[in-house]
């Protein structure tokens, strides 16, 4: 079964524009989480989509946004770019359902510089 | 105080010994708890979870969880050079935190030869 895919795998940006990165789950997996890793801050929660609706959104500004299609492949959007936007954009998707033990699988995600 | 803490490390342990990575948090109805591995310019990779109060074993490595204390911890049995990497511990809370991990700073491991 092929894993979590994200593209592009790089991106070099400068202030003020704006980015799309792309996630395609793996297969049969419908829900899709978003998060942001840096240095200082870590791992942090971005937002989950499940069923193109999204169900949980992390402290980020309106700058930061995503949605889901009906095959589940995700995209988000961050606008107005900041030199603090510079980070490692994970996805990772999972089978909901369970009460317990949700396992998420994070893609090789999207390492975006902005200059 | 953070949500979710490890011990800070780094960790440095010889091949072959035991290593003993801690985490704590701070949600009390917590409810599953993750161990990811990550290695330099990599992606976390999931290694275990565990959702029980006790022990978990899958091959060398060994979650246990003790929910009173909240309190969850990853053994590695036999460590080998290959398993130097960051070690995140990840905790979700269930209910309407849904697709949510909160991670721990993560805590370096280096086994050395």
């Amino acid at each position: 079964k092929a894993g979590v895919t994200q593209t592009p795998r790089y991106l070099i940006k400068t202030r003020g524009q704006q980015v799309t990165l792309s996630c395609s789950p793996i297969s049969g997996h419908r829900s899709v989480s978003w998060y942001q890793q840096t240095p200082g801050q870590g791992l942090q929660f971005l937002f989950e989509y499940f069923s193109e609706t999204q169900r949980n959104k992390g402290n980020f500004p309106g700058r930061f946004s995503g949605r889901q299609f009906s095959n589940s492949r995700s995209e988000m959007n961050v606008s107005t770019l900041e030199l603090g936007d510079s980070a490692l954009y994970l996805c990772a998707s999972s089978l909901p359902g369970r009460a317990f033990g949700n396992e998420q699988f994070f893609g090789p995600g999207t390492r975006l510089t902005v200059l | 105080q953070k949500e979710v803490e490890q011990n800070s490390g780094p960790l440095s342990v010889p091949e072959g010994a035991i290593a003993s990575l801690n985490c704590t948090y701070s949600d009390r109805g917590s409810q599953s708890f993750f161990w990811y591995r990550q290695y330099s310019g990599k992606s976390p990779e999931l290694i275990m979870f565990i959702y029980s109060n006790g022990d978990k074993e899958d091959g060398r490595f060994t979650a246990q969880l003790n929910k009173a204390s909240q309190y969850v911890s990853l053994l590695i049995r036999d460590s080998q050079p290959s398993d130097s990497a960051t070690y995140l511990c990840a905790v979700d809370a269930g209910g309407t935190s849904y697709g949510k991990l909160t991670f721990g700073q993560g805590t370096i491991l280096t086994v050395h030869p």
